[in-house]
């Protein structure tokens, strides 16, 4: 059973970077035909993809967020993180990290870290 | 970006009842659909999958249908541990966007 736990930070400043690791257990985060996603939730909201990471470092960004967003994998230590710069309290958020499986050409996320809540504040 | 609109927004229900919900995407995105429940500060759950396909371990009560711009999830009869919030998404393409939701409240 795959496993997903976001840790970082609780409260950031405004201005500052955003910074989450997820820890993947039960599975190889380097098999092939899975991504590696963050999502956020902004209170009282719906879900924003933000990007994921496949294994070989190659990367996908949501446009809204790109020019500030860094995904990376150490797939040694089977994590990977998320940095968001810049952040303004729009940026408060649950953020979840998460698998996303492939079938055909389309994607599913099948496996979900319980979440964080990062608050932007001063 | 494909902008996903769910409706209703909310509905209220009864234990056994029936339920629609509805997705539509504004452009085409062939089966690319899958739908999530949530729950109050639990992580979202994989319910369907390309539009119509039943996630492992999740009960048969749960379907989906459609393709192209419009989707359906059906609960046939629905439980107490139904009530959430319940999500489209596409992955037809980047960025993958959702639906706002339409949250399932006990009548």
């Amino acid at each position: 059973q795959v496993q997903l736990q976001e840790s970082g930070p609780g409260l950031v400043k405004p201005s500052q970077t955003l910074s989450l690791t997820c820890t993947v257990s039960g599975g190889s985060i380097s098999s092939g035909g899975y991504y590696w996603s963050w999502i956020r939730q902004l209170p009282g909201k719906g879900l924003e993809w933000i990007g994921y990471i496949y294994y070989s470092g190659n990367t996908r960004y949501n446009p809204s967020l790109k020019s500030r967003v860094t995904i990376s994998v150490d797939t040694s230590k089977t994590q990977f993180s998320l940095k968001l710069s810049s952040v303004t309290a729009a940026d408060t958020a649950v953020y979840y990290c998460a698998r996303e499986v492939s079938y055909g050409s389309g994607t599913q996320i099948d496996y979900w870290g319980q979440g964080t809540l990062v608050t932007v504040s001063s | 970006d494909i902008q996903m609109t769910q409706s209703p927004s909310s509905l209220s229900a009864s234990v056994g009842d029936r339920v629609t919900i509805t997705c539509r995407a504004s452009q085409s995105i062939s089966s690319y659909l899958n739908w999530y429940q949530k729950k109050p500060g639990k992580a979202p759950k994989l319910l369907i999958y390309a539009a119509s396909s039943l996630q492992s371990g999740v009960p048969s009560r749960f379907s989906g249908s459609g393709s192209g711009t419009d989707f359906t999830l059906t609960i046939s009869s629905l439980q107490p541990e139904d009530f959430a919030t319940y999500y489209c998404q596409q992955s037809y393409s980047i960025p993958l966007t959702f639906g706002g939701g339409t949250k399932v409240e006990i009548e």
